[in-house]
């Protein structure tokens, strides 16, 4: 069953700690995207990343951090610098030269 | 600019046609993408259209392109209380391999 899975669905942090949101794919897709969702908005784009071992800020990358070491997986480290941290966080990919995206659940970030 | 422009909401009865529209800025996009996201989930890929092309229809959807216009719409017949979510319309960026979306249309449908 291909697919994309972000853990976990609801996360709960203190304020000035950092967390990590998972995002893993078993769909082979080259490309990885990190999105933000506020209520009653669109997306933006924190970050992507093309290829293992690359990756690009997007529209609004600050206090956040990607990593990308194997190609099934694109972590996202949401900082302690991040002003307003509690949104919903979504994860697609894409295969390499197309810009259709499948996306994950999604990851509920609660910051206090 | 990279603004995708939507109406917030639209309210619609059971049974009628939805119309969802949506103004793109790049004119370079090859393709144009509709989403769906129903509450707390992630977002579906609903349809797509090809930029040499003026009309797409998929069983209930059936997807506009003006292209002269820049403007996208997408119209469901026969809604159903199952079709209220937020509907998201997508463009290329060609330029740096990643979409821009829309605001996204709340669309709600009542009994």
């Amino acid at each position: 069953d291909g697919g994309i899975t972000q853990s976990p669905k609801y996360l709960f942090r203190k304020e000035g700690q950092n967390v990590t949101l998972s995002c893993e794919q078993n769909l082979n897709h080259d490309a990885m995207y990190w999105y933000r969702q506020d209520p009653g908005q669109g997306l933006r784009l924190i970050y992507y990343s093309q290829i293992v071992n690359d990756f690009q800020k997007g529209d609004i990358a600050e206090g956040y951090s990607v990593s990308r070491e194997k190609k099934e997986s694109f972590p996202l480290t949401v900082t302690s610098a991040q002003k307003n941290p509690t949104a919903f966080y979504l994860c697609a990919s894409s295969r390499e030269g197309a810009y259709e995206q499948y996306f994950g659940p999604g990851t509920r970030l609660t910051v206090t | 600019g990279e603004d995708v422009e939507q109406s917030l909401f639209l309210s619609v009865r059971e049974g009628d046609s939805s119309v969802i529209n949506c103004t793109y800025t790049d004119s370079s996009s090859t393709y144009l993408y509709w989403y769906k996201q129903e509450p707390g989930a992630g977002l579906q890929l609903l349809t797509y259209i090809f930029s040499n092309m003026d009309m797409k229809q998929d069983q209930r959807l059936t997807v506009l392109l003006n292209k002269k216009d820049k403007h996208l719409s997408l119209r469901i017949a026969d809604t159903q209380t199952g079709d209220s979510a937020i509907y998201f319309c997508a463009e290329e960026n060609t330029g740096f391999q990643k979409l821009v979306f829309g605001t996204g249309t709340r669309l709600l449908v009542s009994p």
